[in-house]
Formats: structure tokens, C-alpha cells, sequence
């Protein structure tokens, strides 16, 4: 069955410095992997995808299938970055599962 | 374009009562889905509709929930009777497709729902 998980539930860091938020699946199949972030009062909304290898609003992710992992990272996190982020797989069947969620605080 | 649209925002009953969910997803979207999200949990699946087939309704307490999407377009989501463990926000999301590179899901704000 597919599985997503997000070890951490909350991560602390500092304006400017490097935050990496983790993220493991499992899938016997090729999956599309997203992140989703849900700031403060607004609605859950796409953050990236790992078959667009694009970079919004300073983040990456890559997919590591020998480690089937899809972290998040940006090089100097920002205030406005605090948010809950979701990482989600999508089985190439229709279904969306999601993680459990991590909240990222960046403090000033 | 306009989002998806959900009502009501948020909902208190009392534990046996019923409640109904609507939600009316971005135009043209073949696919609905409606998430219960638990706090301090990430939206856990309930239904999945493609037009007004249903895809996936494995985590659908079927003795108390039912869902259905009337003409492929806007659906309702039923609680009947209410627990107290049904207290969530339940969010409704569309997308274009379910497949390749249109699963982009679209949410709607959400309804909270309390049992009390």
C-alpha cells in the first residue's frame, strides 16, 4: 500500500539558515511526488511537483528513488516561509494520498 | 479563475445527528475528492469521484458517511449519525484529471466540523 511520511511534526530554524523538510514513501510503482504548504488562514494549496524540476519560491525537491525519498529544501529559509507543508503521492491511478505534515516556524 | 467553493464553513451538532457537505469544485474538473483532516494529521482520503463515478471509497466509513456528485459536477458529503471522532475539517479539492500532469488538487476553504 502506498505510504507517506513525514518524521518530523515541527522544524525550528533560524532566518537564513538552511531548512530541509523530510519526506519517504513507499510505492512499488513509479509515483508523482508534490509538496503542498498551507500558511496561516489560507487554503492548501501546490507547492511544487517532482515532474516540473522547478524551484518556487526558493524551494527544491528531488526525487531519490534508491532512497525513495522527496525532501524540501531552500538554501535560507525565510519568515515568510513559516507554513505547514504536505508532502503527497499520487499513484498514477487517480489517487492522492498525504503525509501527516511538518510545521516549519522560521524564527527572526 | 473562480476556486473551489464549499459550504458550510463551519458546522457544531450534537453526537447522532446528521450533517451535510457541499462542495462545488472548479469548472470543467473531472475530478472531486473530499479529505477529513483530523487535527495535527494530514488530509486522510475519503472519497474520489471521476465525473460522478466513484474511484475510491475504501476509507469511507460507509455505515455513517455517503457521498455522491450529482451530473458530475457539484457533490455532497453526509454524516448520519455524527460521533464525536468525526469532528474535522473536511476539505474538499478538484483537479482537472486524476492522471499525469493535471492531479494538481485544488482546495476549497473547508468545513470544521464539532460534535459535541
Amino acid at each position: 500500500a502506498q505510504r507517506v511520511t513525514q518524521p518530523e511534526k515541527l522544524l525550528s530554524v533560524f532566518k537564513g539558515a538552511p531548512v530541509e523538510l523530510k519526506c519517504n514513501y513507499s510505492y512499488s510503482g513509479s509515483p508523482e511526488l508534490f509538496w503542498y504548504v498551507q500558511y496561516s488562514r489560507q487554503r492548501l494549496q501546490l507547492l511544487l511537483r517532482h515532474i516540473s524540476r522547478e524551484s518556487i519560491k526558493g524551494f527544491t525537491a528531488d526525487l531519490n528513488k534508491g532512497e525513495t525519498s522527496f525532501h524540501l529544501k531552500k538554501p535560507f529559509a525565510q519568515e515568510e516561509d513559516s507554513a505547514m507543508y504536505y508532502c503527497a503521492l499520487n499513484d498514477g491511478g487517480f489517487k492522492t494520498i498525504f503525509g501527516a505534515g511538518t510545521r516549519l516556524f522560521v524564527k527572526a | 479563475e473562480a476556486g473551489v467553493a464549499q459550504s458550510p464553513r463551519y458546522k457544531i451538532i450534537e453526537k447522532r445527528q446528521s450533517v451535510a457537505f457541499w462542495c462545488n469544485p472548479i469548472s470543467g474538473h473531472a475530478t472531486l475528492y473530499w479529505y477529513q483532516q483530523i487535527l495535527g494529521q494530514g488530509p486522510k482520503l475519503l472519497i474520489q469521484f471521476q465525473n460522478n463515478g466513484v474511484v475510491d471509497d475504501s476509507q469511507l466509513p460507509k455505515d455513517r458517511f455517503s457521498a455522491e456528485r450529482l451530473k458530475g459536477v457539484d457533490s455532497t458529503l453526509k454524516i448520519q449519525p455524527a460521533k464525536l471522532e468525526d469532528s474535522a475539517v473536511y476539505l474538499c479539492a478538484s483537479s482537472l484529471t486524476g492522471t499525469g500532469w493535471n492531479t494538481e488538487a485544488f482546495f476549497g476553504q473547508g468545513t470544521r466540523l464539532t460534535v459535541v
